[in-house]
């Protein structure tokens, strides 16, 4: 079965700290890694996402390292704010199979 | 922007209702999808569809239907709602199964 394992399950940084939230997979097939961003009461929105071609993508305070040998990738939150508080999913999919979804890691940024 | 709206924001039902919940995009988008979302188990695929009058199950489609009788709207019916139904309910769409648009959910309480 497929499957995406994501920990921790919540996390709680300080202010200006780094957030740091991993993923793992078995399925080699997958080439398409995304992390979504949900705040509370709004639908989950696309954040960043990468392909194993690169190891590493970075969009402003957030990166994604990538891990094709061990199966898993990360989610780097660099200056963590307030505003960040939420709940980060990470997912995977194959070629045009659908999104398997991790389970979920609630942040806090406490100020 | 991706629009992609939900019927109602919060529903209460009672055992053995029928019930829809409804969801209309405005990009033109092929794909569309109704996930549920419960705490500590993450976004979990109920049914998608590729196209009109297509329809696919997901990896939890016991319980449930859908209908796209037009490409914008994409709706989930419980055809007999019982207390374990009770969830937040979310629909997406997606031009291609990268990038998928959610709405912001219907959270649904089944008495």
């Amino acid at each position: 079965q497929q499957q995406v394992k994501q920990s921790p399950q919540s996390l709680i940084v300080q202010k200006g700290g780094i957030s740091i939230i991993n993923c793992a997979y078995e399925n080699t097939a997958f080439d398409y890694f995304p992390w979504y961003q949900q705040f509370p009461g709004k639908g989950p929105a696309l954040l960043i996402a990468i392909r194993p071609d690169v190891s590493e993508k970075k969009e402003g305070r957030f990166t994604i390292s990538f891990n094709k040998s061990a199966k898993q990738f990360s989610l780097h939150i660099m200056d963590s704010q307030p505003g960040d508080s939420a709940t980060y999913f990470c997912a995977a999919s194959a070629g045009y199979s659908t999104l398997t979804f991790g389970k979920g890691t609630m942040l806090l940024v406490s100020p | 922007d991706v629009k992609v709206t939900q019927s109602s924001r919060y529903l209460v039902k009672r055992t053995g209702e029928k019930v829809f919940l409804e969801c209309v995009q405005d990009m033109d988008h092929e794909n569309m999808f109704w996930y549920r979302q419960d705490p500590g188990l993450g976004l979990r695929l109920i049914y998608f569809s590729y196209d009109v009058k297509m329809k696919e199950k997901g990896d939890i489609p016991e319980g449930y239907s859908v209908s796209r009788e037009k490409k914008e709207r994409f709706s989930l019916i419980l055809e007999s709602a019982s207390t374990n139904q009770t969830s937040m309910y979310l629909c997406a769409s997606s031009t291609d199964t990268d990038t998928q648009y959610f709405g912001p959910g219907t959270r649904l309480t089944v008495l």
